[in-house]
């Protein structure tokens, strides 16, 4: 069984600051790892993805996540925040071998970004 | 440019009507998902298809109904038999020959029955 935890409901920071917005994970096998962006409206968009390559992974807008198989995490980080980064982010883990119909979301955190 | 086209992309509906959305896709893939979203919740998967003239239920297809008849389409028509249909529903696919577990969203449809 999967499962996946994203810790923080929502999230606030300033312009500029750093952001982290935190993933545990639960799987039975290697998983694959994903963070997804959604604006208002919108469907989701790919950040990043963990499929057992390098463990500190690199995304769009200067987005990265670790994975941490000790910790069973793997948070996202970003070191500077921008307005535009106002928006849900998703937490997803998924197993390779079996399809997407085994995909699991977190629940999402809504980062907010103050001026 | 290839991706997931979601229509209408807002819909009203009155309650004991049937409503369908429509999900095209010029990706090629093989594999397609319908997902209901509500606020906190996150995803859920209401339907998928791996192949043409196949599909399975997910882990809430209750109330809702789909058919794959093409490889590029995969509607969705949600029935007066849904208790709750106000939502945002999102279509995705994913490459069944190099499967790594991503998937490609389209923009969503959000109905809101009256």
């Amino acid at each position: 069984a999967q499962s996946v935890t994203q810790l923080d409901s929502h999230v606030s920071v300033s312009e500029g600051t750093p952001v982290l917005l935190r993933c545990n994970y639960s799987s039975s096998y290697s998983p694959s790892l994903f963070w997804y962006v959604q604006h208002p409206n919108k469907g989701l968009q790919l950040l990043l993805k963990y499929t057992s390559a390098a463990t500190l992974v690199k995304g769009i807008n200067g987005f990265e996540a670790e994975f941490k198989k000790s910790e069973t995490s793997f948070h996202l980080t970003k070191p500077s925040a921008h307005m535009s980064d106002a928006a849900e982010y998703f937490c997803v883990v998924s197993d390779p071998n079996t399809g997407g119909f085994k995909t699991i979301f977190g629940a999402g955190t809504r980062l907010f970004v103050k001026a | 440019d290839g991706g997931i086209t979601q229509s209408p992309k807002y819909l009203f509906r009155k309650e004991g009507q049937n409503v369908t959305l429509s999900c095209e896709q010029n990706l090629n893939h093989d594999a397609m998902y319908w997902y209901r979203q509500d606020p906190g919740q996150g995803l859920r998967l209401i339907y998928y298809s791996q192949i043409v003239n196949d599909f399975q239920k997910g882990d809430i297809a209750e109330g809702y109904s789909v058919s794959r008849e093409k490889k590029e389409s995969f509607p969705l028509t949600v029935t007066s038999a849904q208790k709750n249909p106000t939502a945002f529903y999102l279509c995705a696919s994913s490459n069944g020959q190099t499967y790594t577990g991503e998937l490609f969203f389209g923009e969503g449809s959000r109905l809101t029955v009256l």
